[in-house]
């Protein structure tokens, strides 16, 4: 596609309950990057993907957190169980390849996640 | 590891005015880049500028130029002829070997008429 593209827009959800929030990269793009952004807050990472592996995920914060991706395109996040610390702004990020001289990270939108 | 620091929370100017955002940061990578992205109230992150840490030349892109010390540590972004619509949020950012971005808190510019 285009852009990075994100799904759904904005979740809204009660507590103890499981989400997915889905990342479609720029067609072509073999990293992939997750990132979650509280109120007010810079940009945390989350994990990373090269291809279909994640040779980073340090940045998981509980085992509730888990991503997978496809086909070396589609990304989800899976939120288990989730709390109200969980309710942030989840972004997706491709790049051409991993490496500091390739590395222009396109995001998408985001995801809203908000957990009542 | 890499660390970026931000302190200025909030900046205003005025159209047509320059304004400098600050950043400095630490990184254990002999080979990196920084950038600088803004954040619209539309949540998008968008590219400002990038610079790579072995040239010297302060990179620029139109009104936005940044100024960078290795040495110091840091790498500032100045805008020129402010406008409305560079109302935003701006992170700065280091790169690690990965391409792992490592994002400053930001600093929240609003643009006045």
């Amino acid at each position: 596609g285009a852009g990075v593209s994100q799904s759904p827009s904005n979740k809204v959800t009660e507590k103890g309950k499981d989400v997915e929030l889905r990342c479609d990269p720029i067609s072509g793009h073999t990293a992939l990057y997750w990132y979650r952004q509280s109120l007010g807050q810079g940009l945390e990472f989350l994990i990373y993907f090269q291809g279909n592996s994640a040779p980073d995920k340090s940045g998981l914060p509980s085992d509730r957190f888990s991503a997978e991706r496809t086909g070396g395109s589609v990304s989800t996040l899976t939120i288990q169980r989730t709390q109200q610390e969980d309710s942030a702004v989840y972004l997706c990020a491709s790049s051409l390849a991993s490496g500091v001289g390739a590395n222009v990270l396109t995001f998408g939108a985001g995801s809203r996640l908000t957990v009542l | 590891a890499q660390t970026v620091t931000q302190s200025q929370p909030e900046m205003s100017v005025q159209e047509a005015e320059t304004v400098t955002l600050s950043c400095t940061y630490d990184t254990s990578e002999n080979n990196y880049y920084l950038f600088w992205y803004k954040q619209p109230p539309s949540r998008q992150m968008i590219l400002v500028i990038r610079q790579e840490a072995y040239k010297q030349q302060n990179a620029t892109e139109n009104r936005f130029s940044v100024n960078f010390q290795k040495a110091a540590k840091s790498f500032s972004l100045k805008i020129s002829d402010s406008q409305l619509g560079d109302t935003a949020m701006y992170f700065c950012a280091s790169s690690d070997s990965w391409g792992k971005l490592q994002f400053g808190a930001g600093t929240q510019v609003v643009v006045t008429p």
